[in-house]
């Protein structure tokens, strides 16, 4: 399996500052015959549906901030988070759309400082 | 705009059958070649997929627990549901349901998109 890890468990940024996660795969996730990576970001707050921020590895799902941003390639992705809002407190996950089984990081919690 | 949302039992006892549906409502399970998802999210553990089924009733599970996973659709009301066998205290958890497009003739898909809020399922006797 494709294990996913993410790194910080949790972060405390002050508002308006950036945020900064990592996600790292034990196996690369970019499919070089169309060079996309398959790895997906996903914003997880209580009592409502996971949202899906990030997909391509840097691509923007519509609707999104753009202070959502998502880079790297291979094994190695960050999601950026350039100006951090209230509303932005909640856990993030990574996860890749590779192969089966799909994987997750195991979350990296945001909150404000 | 397709939503989905879980029901079931919040508590089950250990060595029983957990049981759960999701109700898809903006859109049909039968149509549109979509791969219908159960997701759960493990306390203090993360994410873990458990699988899924195809418009077409095709299934794929996670390795980890296709002994005693079985995901089904019903179209007449437009659900599909998870029935997990042998429960213990590890299957605690907050149980999602999530629509995925398939990628290929694979049976691989891209991200899930959209998932519903989750429903609490508790093992304990």
């Amino acid at each position: 399996d494709f294990v996913m890890t993410q790194s910080p468990d949790s972060l405390a940024v002050s508002l308006g500052e950036r945020a900064t996660i990592n996600c790292k795969s034990s196996q690369s996730v970019l499919y070089r015959p169309n060079n996309q990576n398959y790895l997906a970001w996903y914003q997880l707050k209580p009592g409502q549906p996971p949202k899906v921020l990030i997909y391509w590895a840097s691509t923007r799902e519509s609707g999104v901030p753009d202070r959502f941003s998502g880079s790297g390639s291979g094994t190695d992705f960050t999601l950026t988070i350039s100006s951090l809002q209230a509303e932005d407190v909640a856990v993030y996950y990574c996860q890749q759309y590779y192969t089966t089984p799909y994987t997750f990081g195991q979350g990296t919690k945001l909150e404000i400082k | 705009q397709v939503q989905l949302q879980e029901s079931g039992p919040g508590l089950v006892k250990p060595s029983q059958t957990l049981s759960l549906s999701c109700t898809v409502s903006g859109g049909s399970v039968s149509s549109g070649n979509y791969y219908w998802n159960w997701i759960r999210q493990l306390p203090g553990k993360g994410l873990e997929w458990i699988g899924y089924i195809s418009d077409r009733g095709t299934t794929y599970y996670n390795p980890a627990l296709e002994s005693r996973a079985a995901i089904s659709v019903d179209t007449s009301r437009n659900q599909f549901s998870l029935k997990l066998n042998s429960v213990t205290a590890a299957d605690t958890a907050l149980y999602h349901c999530a629509r995925a497009k398939p990628r290929d003739h694979s049976g691989n898909s891209d991200w899930f998109d959209p998932w519903g809020q989750g429903t609490l399922v508790t093992v304990s006797s």
